[in-house]
Formats: C-alpha cells, structure tokens, sequence
C-alpha cells in the first residue's frame, strides 16, 4: 500500500513571495506522482505530473514540482505566488498499472495582499 | 465540451434511509473512478470502474456501499441503511481510457455533500 503525507495544513504567504507545499510518500513499488488544485467552490483539477523521465515537471502557470526518489518526495514549488493562486492543493500518487490514487489531506494556500 | 456531472448536488437524508448518487462521466471516457471526502482530509479511494466492470473495489467500506454502471457510462453509487459517518462529499472522477489508467489524468465532478442526519 501506499501513502501520501502533506507535511503542512495551512501555508499562509503574502502576494510575490515564494512558497513550498511538501509532499511525501511511502511506496514499496514505483509510482506516478500528482498535484491537483481546488479553487474555492470548484472541483479538483490537475495541476502536474510526474510519470517518468526528467524529475522536474511544471504546470501553465508557473508552479513546479520535483521528484526525489531516495527522499520520497514531491514538493510543489512557486518563485512568486498571486492572490489567484489561494487554493487547497493535494498531493497523490498513484501504484503504475493500478487506476486508483492515494490522496494527501491537502495544503491550504492563502496568499495575502 | 461537458465535463463531469453528479446529481444531486446536496443530499440530506435520516439515518437508515437509502441514497442513490449519480455520476456522468465525460464522453468517451471508460474510466470511472468514485472517492469519499470527508472533512479536512483528502479524497479517499472507493471503487474504480473500467468499461461497466468493477476493477478495483476494494475501497469500498463495508457491504452497505454499492456501485453500478450498467452501460458503461453514468455510474451509480449507492448507500444502504446510511449512518452519521457516512457524511461526507462523494467524488466521481473520469479518465480517458483506464488501460494506462495509473498515469491518466482524472477528470473530477464537483461532488455531492451528503448529510446524514
């Protein structure tokens, strides 16, 4: 089995600064990693994925995330954050040949004025 | 194009009542996935569809929770002799194919809040 922790519940930031949401996993087999975003009062969407090749993946608007194998991570990372950018974001990961994911408690993002 | 639809929005029901919650997945897409959120946590892993047959249920809690797509399209969840614990907002997710289905995006439905009161 497979787990997902999110080492923060709230990261308050203000506006342009920078910001880490952490993600760590435990596996005992090879995975695909995810982030998905949850505006307020919407459903869940992707923002990046991790599936193989470079460990460094990004998304349309400026996040990125990093796989480190030996330290089982994929932090989620943004050089300078907007007001739009106020969200809940979940880490997941998922067992290759297996459709279902297993989901992190999320990390609340407010990013203030 | 239409994403993914679930139906009702919001359900209150007593305890010990049925419910039935409905998902349409996008077109085309045979990969159906249903997670559970309760409150303050992430989405929790149900029953995961490919096609109109079950690939991996062993999400589901116990055997009060059911869940059907006969037509291998709308999917629906359903929730036997409900309790107080069962409260949460239920999420249906759709992905293109479900071969490769690990490394798909999935596609979610805004979800319904069910309270059982």
């Amino acid at each position: 089995a497979q787990s997902v922790t999110q080492l923060d519940s709230q990261v308050p930031v203000f506006e342009e600064a920078p910001v880490e949401l952490r993600c760590n996993y435990s596996s005992s087999v090879s995975v695909y990693l995810f982030w998905y975003v949850q505006y307020p009062n919407q459903g869940l969407q992707l923002l990046l994925k991790y599936l193989s090749g470079s460990t460094l993946v990004k998304s349309i608007n400026g996040f990125e995330a990093e796989f480190n194998k030996s330290q089982t991570s994929f932090h989620l990372r943004k050089p300078s954050v907007h007001i739009s950018d106020t969200a809940e974001y979940f880490c997941a990961v998922s067992r290759r040949n297996a459709g279902k994911s297993t989901f992190g408690d999320g990390t609340t993002l407010t990013v203030k004025p | 194009g239409a994403g993914v639809s679930q139906t009702p929005s919001n359900k209150v029901t007593e305890k010990g009542k049925y419910v039935e919650l409905r998902c349409d997945p996008i077109s085309g897409h045979t990969a159906l996935y249903w997670y559970r959120q309760s409150l303050g946590q992430g989405p929790e892993f149900l029953i995961y569809f490919q096609g109109t047959g079950a690939a991996d249920d062993s999400g589901l809690p116990n055997d009060r929770f059911f869940a059907v797509r006969p037509e291998g399209s709308v999917s629906t969840l359903k929730i036997q002799r409900t309790e107080r614990g069962d409260s949460a907002v239920y999420l249906c997710a759709s992905s293109l194919s479900g071969g490769g289905a690990a490394q798909e995006t999935q596609y979610f439905g805004p979800g319904t809040r069910l309270l059982v009161l």
